[in-house]
């Protein structure tokens, strides 16, 4: 998966609990994405960096806020997760070019919120 | 607003048989075209890609795509199908007129019989 690590991999919490995923990349990219995947929905993007603190909304964003310290790191955080945060979320990235060529995605991980 | 369509849900091909997974695309600008592969518990692998040039694109695993601009299509093929090209495929366009996102369709499950 193009030296892109998400943490954790599975995670169960109730609603109000916050949520912090991380996407790591040893590929000195620097554009990174979080998406959220749904059934019936494909890929939904949430948030976008296009440098370390520099970040964007996607079309899903609310609910949602990211931070990115260091080029290698990309922060998810749901501050009070919901039901209908309940997903699979992705990290991609893509190269120093950026904007024209393809994302490289993450292994994904799997939240429940109950 | 930009966007994509895989108007099958599902698409059953027997083995050996050529495939054929449809994909239409809406930009105002020239449109860039990605397929994008998920096996299952996976993250996204790119196959192939349009940005300029011949209309037909050759990618990963024997995989092609035809860019038709009169049509708006950007079509996935396959010559022969195997049974480990089971698996959900993604679309993806983007129109660097706008805000160089990409947009993903909502995928299309290939079940290659055997």
């Amino acid at each position: 998966d193009a030296g892109i690590t998400q943490s954790p991999r599975h995670k169960v919490t109730e609603t109000g609990t916050p949520v912090t995923l991380r996407c790591h990349q040893t590929e000195n990219h620097r554009y990174m994405y979080w998406y959220r995947q749904d059934p019936g929905h494909g890929l939904r993007l949430i948030h976008y960096s296009y440098g370390v603190k520099d970040t964007d909304k996607g079309e899903v964003s609310d609910g949602y806020s990211v931070s990115r310290s260091k080029t290698e790191d990309f922060l998810l955080t749901l501050e009070s997760a919901t039901s209908s945060q309940t997903s699979v979320y992705f990290c991609a990235i893509s190269d120093p070019l950026g904007t024209l060529n393809e994302q490289f995605f993450g292994p994904g991980t799997r939240l429940t919120v109950l | 607003a930009q966007s994509v369509a895989q108007p099958e849900d599902q698409v059953n091909v027997a083995e050996g048989n050529p495939l054929t997974v449809k994909c239409t695309y809406s930009v105002s600008g020239n449109p860039y075209l990605f397929w994008y592969v998920q096996y299952p518990n996976r993250g996204l692998q790119f196959l192939l890609k349009y940005i300029t040039g011949d209309n037909l694109v050759k990618g990963s695993y024997g995989f092609e795509a035809e860019f038709n601009k009169s049509q708006t299509s950007f079509h996935l093929k396959k010559p022969s199908a195997l049974v480990s090209d089971s698996a959900l495929y993604f679309c993806a366009v983007r129109d660097l007129s706008r805000d160089d996102k990409i947009i993903f369709g909502k995928g299309t499950r290939l079940h290659i019989l055997p």
